[in-house]
């Protein structure tokens, strides 16, 4: 167990539905961000929180949302969702800037849209 | 805007050898952190190693080691004593050490096979 906890692990949609995926981060860990993985590929960066603010944003499509509550826990949420939105969604947490330890990931929710 | 490649979309090694995973970025910065992270059939994604930019030693742990070369800009991998564990997505990835830019990009991923 990683500490950070995304729920639920799978998800499977219609087209057009909306879903929130949730994480709750390491204990302590004050930014989180989100990562989409298509099939087979590398990780992309969506969105970054750090302690309830929007610190950074990569290429987030405007369907996507999220927000980070005061609790830290974080919410990612797709709208009007396409079948090309079918992907493994990431989110890690970290202390502060990280510096270099990286991130800690949590074990991801595989969305299928149908 | 930084890229990070990796040219070897899969590998093999028989078990118990040596194999070298290669990772080439793209960068104007001179300070920042790469990393090697192995995502196994679980899909969890786990740390491998770690290397600050700023340092001219080459990170360790245990069987794993880098071989870092800022002025090329490489940062590969090598496995030692390769074990059946270690079968697994292996992805190269660049944060820079920019305050407010702290998202991790990542390459696209070096599949290993272990061979018994």
């Amino acid at each position: 167990d990683s500490g950070v906890t995304q729920t639920p692990k799978h998800l499977i949609t219609a087209t057009g539905q909306r879903v929130t995926l949730r994480c709750s981060p390491r204990s302590g860990d004050l930014s989180v961000y989100w990562y989409q993985q298509s099939l087979d590929q590398g990780l992309q960066f969506l969105i970054q929180y750090y302690n309830g603010e929007e610190r950074a944003k990569g290429n987030i499509l405007e369907r996507f949302s999220a927000q980070q509550f005061p609790d830290l826990h974080s919410e990612l949420n797709l709208s009007s969702l396409e079948l090309g939105d079918s992907a493994l969604y990431f989110c890690a947490s970290s202390v502060g800037r990280a510096y270099n330890y990286g991130y800690t990931f949590g074990s991801g929710t595989r969305l299928t849209v149908v | 805007a930084q890229t990070v490649t990796q040219s070897q979309p899969e590998m093999s090694v028989q078990e118990a050898e040596t194999v070298t995973l290669s990772c080439t970025y793209d960068t104007s910065e001179s300070d920042y952190y790469l990393f090697w992270y192995k995502q196994p059939p679980s899909r969890q994604m786990i740390l491998v190693i770690r290397q600050e930019a700023y340092k001219q030693q080459n990170a360790t742990e245990n069987r794993f080691s880098v071989n870092f070369q800022k002025a090329a800009k490489s940062f590969s991998l090598k496995i030692s004593d390769s074990q059946l564990g270690d079968a697994a997505m292996y992805f190269c990835a660049y944060r820079s050490a920019n305050f407010g830019n702290e998202k991790l990009t990542f390459g696209t991923g070096t599949r290993l096979t272990i061979i018994p």
